[in-house]
């Protein structure tokens, strides 16, 4: 079974600058959590999907970062415009509510110059 | 408060040891406990999930899970050096579905 798609592994870009990320689940999960992490520390929740509705957007910076999960599939997270601080690891993760288990993938590593 | 509250570490064990890692939480609505396991430079990977109190054992992972102290637990045994990682621990509450994760556990395991 095919993990938690996410692209890029990578991106380095100016500050000010708008980013994208791209999340891909796994086949039949109907949830899926976008999470910053910085070093040392543990996942943060930005967002949290059930299906295409976001359920809980509440940590989410809504000045500059938007998220959506068209027909309840794949996941863009979004940054516009790009803040030295937002300098992070972003992780996707999914998972199915009948579990309560959730899988990460491999993440974004976002450096704002 | 924090939901959810690990000691740092660094935690070192010889190669063969028992490493015990613990994990604390804070609301005791939550119902469902993980462990991730995080090399570094990767991202979490679930090693154990435990739903009631007791022990679950899984090869030479054991969760050990206690409510009534909201305490949370991992055992590893015969540790190996392939073990050094970052523990996270993870509480979900259910309630939304909401999960919680701690700082991580820095784990070393010398050869």
């Amino acid at each position: 079974e095919a993990g938690v798609v996410q692209s890029p592994r990578y991106k380095i870009i100016e500050k000010k600058q708008p980013v994208a990320f791209w999340c891909n689940p796994i086949s039949g999960h109907n949830t899926l959590y976008w999470y910053l992490q910085n070093l040392g520390q543990g996942p943060e929740l930005l967002i949290r999907y059930e299906n295409e509705e976001a359920v809980d957007d509440s940590q989410l910076p809504k000045d500059r970062f938007s998220a959506e999960r068209l027909k309840g599939v794949d996941s863009t997270l979004k940054i516009q415009p790009a803040e030295l601080g937002d300098s992070a690891v972003y992780l996707c993760a999914s998972g199915n509510l009948a579990s309560n288990e959730q899988f990460f993938g491999p993440g974004t590593r976002l450096t704002v110059l | 408060q924090k939901e959810v509250e690990q000691n740092s570490g660094p935690l070192s064990v010889p190669e063969g040891a028992i490493a015990s890692l613990n994990c604390t939480y804070s609301d005791r609505v939550s119902q469902s406990f993980f462990w991730y396991r995080q090399y570094s430079g990767k991202s979490p990977e679930l090693i154990m999930s435990i739903y009631s109190n007791g022990d679950k054992e899984d090869g030479r992972f054991t969760a050990q899970l206690n409510k009534a102290s909201q305490y949370v637990s991992l055992l590893i045994r015969d540790s190996q050096p392939s073990d050094s990682a970052t523990y996270l621990c993870a509480v979900n509450k259910n309630t939304g579905n909401q999960f919680y994760f701690g700082t991580g556990t820095s784990l070393t395991v010398i050869p």
